[in-house]
């Protein structure tokens, strides 16, 4: 079956600073996509950045990248010059042939001042 | 000009009640799903529907029925309605196929049953 798991509730990081949110996912396909999501208080699901399971190259959208380690099955989210606006619920994502996307349990990531 | 739309935000209802969730996409995605978010925010899929029909149907009690009239709307209908059905109910819609850009969401309904 295919799993995803966020090992960290919770996190803290000062404004400014990077921060770095972790996902392990299980899986026996080849090819997959990965994905993470923000959902802010607004409670709206907005799609951060994508990873294509078939490509080295990580993926970046501005100030959030991530770090895919295919071997490992690892796919963690860095956000460099975090912002107040960053505050949010995160959700690693899944993407499989069956067009089933499996989301981790999220980490709530709160900014500090 | 909202990508995903679904209605009502907030729905308040008595136990026992019947009650539906509307969703629309003006994406041309072939594919619609509804998505459960509980109380500890975990995001768990219901159905899913490929250019109107039933593509995945998880372990959800048989009072929950999907219909989707065209590619374009997939409805959730929930019948005698529990405490337990509390919780935020997305819509989501996606392309198929190789280049999967993800799902686009609604905005939720906060479904409470009181």
């Amino acid at each position: 079956a295919q799993t995803v798991t966020q090992s960290q509730p919770e996190m803290s990081v000062q404004e400014a600073e990077t921060v770095t949110l972790s996902c392990t996912y299980d899986t026996s396909e080849s090819d997959y996509y990965l994905f993470w999501y923000k959902q802010p208080p607004s409670r709206q699901m907005i799609l951060v950045i994508r990873q294509e399971a078939y490509k080295q190259q990580n993926a970046t959208e501005n100030r959030f990248s991530v770090n895919f380690q295919k071997a490992a099955k690892s796919f963690s989210l860095k956000i460099s010059d975090s912002q107040l606006g960053d505050a949010a619920m995160y959700f690693c994502a899944s993407h499989h042939r069956d067009d089933k996307i499996i989301f981790g349990k999220g980490t709530r990531l709160h900014i500090l001042p | 000009d909202t990508a995903v739309s679904q209605t009502p935000k907030y729905l308040v209802t008595q136990m026992g009640n019947d009650k539906s969730i509307k969703c629309e996409q003006n994406l041309g995605h072939d594919t619609m799903y509804w998505y459960k978010q509980d109380s500890k925010k975990f995001l768990k899929i219901m159905f899913s529907y490929n250019n109107k029909e039933l593509i995945i149907n998880e372990t959800v009690p048989n009072r929950f029925s999907p219909k989707s009239p065209d590619k374009a709307h997939l409805n959730l209908h929930i019948n005698s309605l529990e405490l337990g059905d509390s919780a935020v109910y997305f819509c989501a819609s996606s392309h198929t196929g190789a280049e999967n850009y993800g799902y686009t969401f609604g905005s939720g309904t906060r479904l409470t049953v009181v």
